[in-house]
């Protein structure tokens, strides 16, 4: 079955302690990328890759580091978490080239103490 | 990208037809137009996208005006399941640079 794996779905954790939340497509995918998700301000992009070792910054990049290792894998890390990236997150993946649909992960709702 | 305005909410009746309108006037020729939704708290959904003719799939059909200034998202025959925020999203390049609006919040009621 197609699709975009986010873990974990759901993590407390406490500010200043690094955590890495991870993303795998089964797709062959060239673009993934990461949003974030708060109330009344809808989803906004914060990293995204055109393919294996590119990345670059989308709208929200400020406090967040993103890899691209390998095609299937885009992992965003928190290297020092704060309450104000207390939010919902959600990965994407895209064959990358134009006409095509983005899948989503089920997201991950990260909270921040 | 150019932006689109869409109604925040609106309501529909069950098994009757949904339709959510959607502007963006300031379209740009080579940019398609998306539509995404999002039940509760679940990852965004693909629904259907078009540039500008007409397009239909099994879960709706795409109105998108001449001038493409405008599109409407039909569902036929909305269910309960059919609650969503519902997305309208105009991409330049391809979706990868998509940006998400306020969206519309359908309600269909029994």
């Amino acid at each position: 079955e197609a699709q975009v794996t986010q873990n974990p779905r759901y993590l407390i954790t406490v500010t200043g302690k690094k955590l890495t939340v991870t993303c795998s497509q089964n797709m062959n995918h060239e673009y993934m990328s990461w949003y974030r998700q708060d109330p009344g301000l809808g989803l906004r992009q914060i990293y995204y890759s055109m393919n294996v070792e590119v990345t670059d910054k989308g709208d929200v990049p400020e406090g967040y580091k993103v890899s691209r290792k390998e095609k299937r894998n885009f992992p965003l890390i928190l290297e020092s978490p704060s309450p104000n990236q207390t939010s919902l997150y959600f990965c994407a993946s895209s064959p990358g080239h134009k006409n095509t649909e983005a899948f989503f992960g089920q997201g991950t709702r990260l909270t921040v103490v | 990208d150019a932006k689109t305005t869409q109604p925040p909410s609106m309501d529909c009746a069950e098994g009757r037809a949904a339709n959510l309108p959607c502007n963006h006037s300031t379209i740009s020729g080579n940019e398609y137009v998306y539509w995404y939704r999002q039940i509760h708290s679940q990852g965004p959904q693909y629904i259907i996208h078009g540039l500008k003719n007409n397009e239909t799939n099994e879960m709706a059909s795409l109105i998108i005006t001449e001038d493409r200034k405008s599109s409407t998202l039909i569902l036929p025959h909305a269910t309960l399941r059919d609650t969503a925020v519902y997305y309208c999203i105009v991409s330049s390049y391809n979706n990868n640079d998509m940006r998400f609006g306020a969206g519309t919040r359908l309600t269909v009621k029994p």
